[in-house]
């Protein structure tokens, strides 16, 4: 069975924290992604990685950024946490863009 | 700009009934089309697809039709069972670009 682990469900951290995201895929994919999902805003593109040390800008890239040393890992970071990226965070991997992507079951982020 | 878009915030359906969902995406290089459903404080699960050669795709209860020089896509539950009531999000992707836009979904209540 597939599976795309996010290594926490919720999280709480303080204004101006770094805080890492890690998320984890088991089924050799190329592409890895980091999504937030926001009420009424549906789910928005933050940062994705077609290779390893390979990434791009998504729509929302601004406060964060990602690494990926090993093909199966991704990490988000939040450089400075601030009340305004609480939000769920979702990873995703796929094997290419006309094939479907798989997501990890998410953390819920509050920065307080 | 939003290049995916599903202008139903939500859709309240009886149990045993047709739930007719709606997509509409401005990108007319978008070749690939996705469906995902998430429950709340879960990752996204993935429905079903459809390729820009079709312009049907049928899976069990769940058909997505797809009306490229409308740039139009809907997904068609029945009957529709109370276990359907999540939120739903279409995505799409170019075979040319690497990654998903998503929509800001649609939240489908089946009423028993």
């Amino acid at each position: 069975d597939v599976k795309v682990t996010q290594s926490s469900r919720y999280l709480v951290k303080r204004t101006g924290e770094k805080v890492f995201l890690e998320c984890v895929q088991d089924m050799d994919h190329e592409n890895m992604f980091w999504y937030r999902q926001d009420p009424g805003l549906g789910l928005r593109l933050i940062y994705f990685s077609y290779d390893v040390k390979m990434k791009e800008k998504g729509d929302i890239p601004e406060g964060y950024s990602v690494s990926r040393e090993k093909k199966e890992r991704f990490s988000l970071i939040l450089e400075s946490a601030s009340t305004n990226q609480t939000s769920m965070y979702l990873c995703a991997s796929s094997s290419g863009v006309n094939t479907e992507a798989f997501f990890g079951q998410g953390t819920r982020l509050t920065v307080v | 700009d939003q290049q995916v878009k599903q202008n139903s915030p939500s859709l309240s359906v009886q149990e045993g009934r047709i739930s007719i969902l709606n997509c509409d995406y401005t990108n007319s290089m978008f070749d690939y089309f996705l469906w995902y459903k998430k429950y709340p404080a879960e990752g996204p699960t993935f429905l079903i697809s459809i390729s820009s050669i079709k312009d049907k795709n049928e899976d069990g209860r769940f058909t997505v039709f797809l009306n490229k020089s409308a740039k139009h896509l809907s997904l068609h539950i029945v009957p529709s069972q109370p276990g359907d009531s999540a939120v739903y999000f279409c995505a799409a992707s170019a075979l040319s670009g690497n990654q998903f836009y998503f929509g800001t979904g649609t939240s489908l209540t089946v009423i028993p």
